[in-house]
């Protein structure tokens, strides 16, 4: 069982391309959290969600509770975007700490 | 600089020889974690604690070993390690709990042999 669903697993898109990444979870949860990873391996912290929008420069991130659906944009996307984005929900109940997606490998090709 | 740090980078052992693999944060947390990242499988939760002297096993516990004695630091211990440990290890903390925003360490590749 997976309770936190992401799509596409891969990505290949243009330069200036708008992307769209997405994220399902099959239960209630406190936070939803994007990260990103880049080759390499570094992982960062994008944003955390509980509710609604955040934006911080050309990302975007939504969140929908009654769906139970996430999704991660990109505007005028750039060849350093190039990472895996992850997708991590912290569920209500049971133990504390994240479940994650199996990521979005993104290319951006110039 | 508010960091998350861990040592060693990079290691290679062989079965059952003891190792530990350090964590420590500047940002005074109260929640760290560790988690494990195998091709196909993801990133996957270790152990955590949400404050000094307190764990708890996340979703991948077994072989591994953790304490809490300082807020700082959060070792991970693996007693007797096996090939099926080798992966990418990263520990993480967060102002409070799982909720908050992680701030991840570099990792740490394992490799068992």
């Amino acid at each position: 069982k997976n309770e936190v669903e992401q799509s596409p697993q891969n990505l290949t898109a243009q330069e200036g391309e708008f992307i769209t990444i997405n994220c399902s979870y099959s239960v209630g949860i406190s936070a939803l959290h994007w990260l990103q990873q880049h080759p390499g391996g570094g992982i960062v912290s994008l944003f955390m969600l509980s509710s609604g929008k955040k934006k911080h420069g050309r990302l975007i991130a939504t969140i929908n509770i009654q769906e139970k659906h996430s999704s991660l944009h990109i505007t005028a996307s750039h060849p350093r975007d190039s990472a895996v984005y992850i997708c991590a929900a912290t569920l209500r109940g049971g133990a504390d700490g994240l479940t994650f997606g199996k990521g979005t490998h993104l290319i951006i090709q110039p | 600089e508010a960091q998350v740090t861990q040592n060693p980078r990079y290691l290679i052992t062989v079965t059952g020889k003891k190792l530990t693999v350090t964590c420590s944060q500047n940002m005074n947390h109260e929640y760290m974690s560790w988690y494990r990242q195998d091709p196909g499988l993801g990133l996957r939760q270790i152990y955590y604690s949400m404050n000094v002297e307190v764990t708890d096993k996340g979703d991948v516990p077994e072989g591994y070993k953790v304490s809490r004695k300082e807020k700082r630091n959060f070792p991970l211990i693996l007693e007797s390690p096996s090939p099926n440990q080798t992966s990418l290890y990263f520990c993480a903390s967060s102002f409070r709990r799982s909720s908050y925003e992680q701030y991840f360490g570099p990792g740490t590749r394992l490799t068992v042999t």
